[in-house]
């Protein structure tokens, strides 16, 4: 089963205006953490927030904030005031803990692609 | 500022030949994870490797595809010998130790690699 679901076609912004992006997941373990990075054309992977499963307030990082609904299993991500420069593709991934407490892998969701209109 | 460091940042091949990428993890970092990205996808984990040992190999073509860190420090990933099916952007990725739960992935700049 597909763990992380990123299903919206290619999104389309007008520069200062707010756009969400969603991702939603799976897991039936009770410790995990939520990502999301951007990958513009360069290919370099970029952090931009994260969300623990026991984290009782969303994440924020300047222009960033994760939209975390547990009860439904959805991690949206807000970018407010967009920029050109946002343009790219954005992933959101999970990772799981597990009973060990070993770091598992992080899981990406297929993406999706955003393009900042002028 | 720590950073994963890659090389090389693009190789070109051709089918058959043995190509070789290289992964220097942050310092400290005892988890160590090589990607496989195809364009237009999200990145698949090859293998994830804590300290010196290999924690999940599970999706990695074994038959033509290995993987070492034998001093828990820098990785080598190996193909040989390339398809190409294999090209692709070759990531990899460091985090802090175990138990550190929010622990943040840090990305290197990948291998961008073509197969002719």
């Amino acid at each position: 089963a597909q763990k992380i679901t990123q299903t919206q076609p290619g999104m389309f912004v007008q520069e200062k205006e707010a756009v969400t992006l969603d991702c939603t997941y799976d897991t039936s373990d009770p410790s995990y953490g939520l990502f999301w990075y951007k990958q513009p054309s360069s290919g370099e992977m970029i952090f931009l927030i994260y969300q623990g499963s026991y984290d009782q307030q969303n994440a924020t990082e300047g222009r960033y904030s994760l939209n975390f609904q547990k009860a439904r299993k959805s991690a949206n991500l807000v970018i407010s005031a967009s920029q050109l420069g946002d343009s790219a593709m954005y992933f959101c991934a999970m990772r799981e803990i597990g009973e060990t407490g070993a770091n598992s892998k992080l899981t990406f969701g297929k993406g999706i692609t955003l393009s900042v209109r002028p | 500022e720590a950073e994963v460091a890659q090389s090389p940042r693009y190789k070109i091949t051709e089918k058959s030949q043995a190509v070789a990428f290289w992964c220097d993890p942050i310092s400290g970092h005892a988890t160590l994870y090589w990607y496989r990205q195809i364009l237009g996808q999200g990145p698949e984990l090859l293998v994830q490797f804590q300290d010196e040992s290999v924690v999940d190999d599970s999706q990695l073509p074994k038959d033509r595809f290995s993987a070492e860190r034998l001093k828990g420090v820098d990785s080598t990933l190996k193909i040989q010998p390339a398809e190409l099916g294999d090209s692709a952007m070759y990531l990899c990725a460091s985090s802090a130790p175990r138990g550190l739960a929010g622990g943040q992935v840090f990305f290197g700049p990948g291998t961008r690699l073509t197969v002719l």
